[in-house]
């Protein structure tokens, strides 16, 4: 099946820094990432889809100036925590959607990324 | 009411056993349906991806939806210990974004 890259797989960064994830499409075009973030034993939570040459769309309650997102080519998009704070400390992943049809596509998930903000 | 329920578990079985693993989902227009296994601290991994009603067999897994019921299913045949992980459920609408609805996740542990 298609693979999607993350990386770093983890991190740990002070308070106040900002800590960049990429996320990549090794072996097919992704016009659509999406950006998920999940806490120990729930979920995954969207926070926000990444469409490759325009700006991304956040979920509700997601800062769109805390995280932001770069999707600059049809293979990597990135997300930027900026400013981190302990509470941003958390599993981090992104999907990639196979293909460019609107609809029956598969959506491949990458390995993940911890962050950790001390 | 969440939109996707779905048992958290833990489930523990014996190796060799039958899983069956289900979620519930209140909105109607989902049409895609998708079982993801993630083991821990990893990404999830598709396993089995349905579109409508009906089922879906590869290898010792097989999906299962009923939309009517508004009920999918994902049955493990002849379990391993390598199949402990936690078990997603997920699902979308038609276009819509290709937003995935997620159920909480079931966890399961295959004994030996």
């Amino acid at each position: 099946g298609a693979v999607v890259s993350q990386h770093p797989s983890w991190v740990i960064c002070k308070s106040g820094t900002s800590v960049k994830i990429e996320c990549r499409s090794l072996d097919f075009q992704a016009t659509t990432m999406f950006w998920y973030r999940q806490f120990p034993k729930q979920s995954l939570m969207l926070m926000a889809t990444s469409n490759e040459g325009s700006k991304a769309t956040y979920e509700q309650g997601v800062e769109k100036d805390k995280f932001l997102i770069n999707h600059a080519s049809l293979t990597l998009s990135t997300l930027t925590v900026t400013s981190a704070h302990p509470e941003d400390s958390s599993f981090y992943i992104c999907s990639a959607r196979e293909g460019q049809r609107p609809s029956g596509n598969t959506i491949y998930f990458g390995e993940g990324s911890w962050l950790t903000v001390v | 009411q969440k939109e996707v329920e779905q048992d958290p578990g833990p489930l523990s079985v014996p190796e060799g056993a039958i899983v069956s693993l289900n979620c519930t989902y209140s909105n109607s227009a989902f049409q895609y349906f998708m079982w993801y296994r993630q083991y821990s601290r990893k990404g999830p991994e598709l396993l089995m991806y349905t579109y409508s009603s009906g089922n879906k067999e590869d290898g010792r897994f097989t999906a299962q939806v009923d939309k009517s019921s508004k009920y999918i299913s994902l049955f493990i045949r002849d379990s391993q210990p390598s199949d402990s992980a936690t078990y997603l459920c997920a699902m979308r609408v038609t276009g819509g974004g290709n937003k995935l609805t997620f159920g909480t996740g079931t966890q399961l542990k295959v004994e030996l």
